[in-house]
């Protein structure tokens, strides 16, 4: 079945650092690919997504590239800033439910 | 317009009681998705309602869960018997649901499940 795997946290950072988090998934056909985040206090909103190979998903200055090759979805962002905090979700889309991978909690320090 | 709202926000409960969580979708969204967010555990898909289909009720844990929705709208999430396993954030998200084609998810703030 599907499955989505990244990178376990927590993962902390100071402030203009580069972040890399790891997704990797398993997964028949083409699936669409997406990151969503979690800031404190709120609730589940969509970050960025990709819906076929080679496509790149930006927004809030996050991007990620939708790698067949590797069935990767890596999401990277070039200076991380303190209201970056939050727990990071990959997931996948095969039919028409998503797969989340476990989150991966991010602290970014002044 | 209003987003995904789930009531109650918080619900405590004693082991073996049963609990019921509610869930109003976005309106028009046809799809609905229930999913359980335990403490480094991610998030788990329950059940899934497409329209007037059959759910996908493939991610429930065991026969003490089951949902609802009636009318196309409205949905509830029944646990019978909690066990304190059960305790996690339930949490229902909407989006159009046209499967030809991506269709985002809108996540509802989530009701925070405690078993004594």
């Amino acid at each position: 079945g599907n499955s989505v795997t990244q990178m376990e946290g927590p993962v902390t950072l100071s402030e203009e650092a580069f972040l890399t988090i790891n997704c990797t998934y398993t997964a028949t056909g083409y699936p669409s690919l997406f990151w969503y985040v979690q800031y404190p206090g709120e609730g589940l909103q969509l970050l960025l997504k990709a819906t076929k190979a080679d496509d790149k998903g930006s927004n809030k200055g996050f991007e990620a590239t939708y790698r067949k090759e590797t069935t990767s979805f890596h999401l990277e962002k070039g200076s991380v800033q303190v209201s970056d905090s939050a727990v990071y979700f990959c997931a996948l889309r095969g039919d028409d439910k998503i797969i989340f991978g476990k989150g991966t909690r991010l602290h970014i320090l002044p | 317009g209003a987003g995904v709202s789930q009531s109650p926000s918080n619900k405590v409960t004693e082991k073996g009681k049963d609990v019921e969580l509610r869930c109003d979708p976005i309106s028009g969204h046809t799809a609905l998705y229930w999913y359980r967010q335990s403490l480094g555990q991610g998030l788990e898909f329950l059940i899934y309602f497409q329209g007037n289909s059959a759910p996908d009720k493939s991610g429930l844990p065991s026969d003490r869960f089951s949902a609802e929705r009636t009318g196309g709208s409205v949905s509830t999430l029944t646990i019978q018997r909690t066990q304190q396993e059960d305790s996690a954030v339930y949490l229902c998200a909407s989006s159009l649901g046209m499967p030809s084609s991506y269709n985002e998810q809108f996540f509802g703030p989530g009701t925070r499940l405690t078993v004594l």
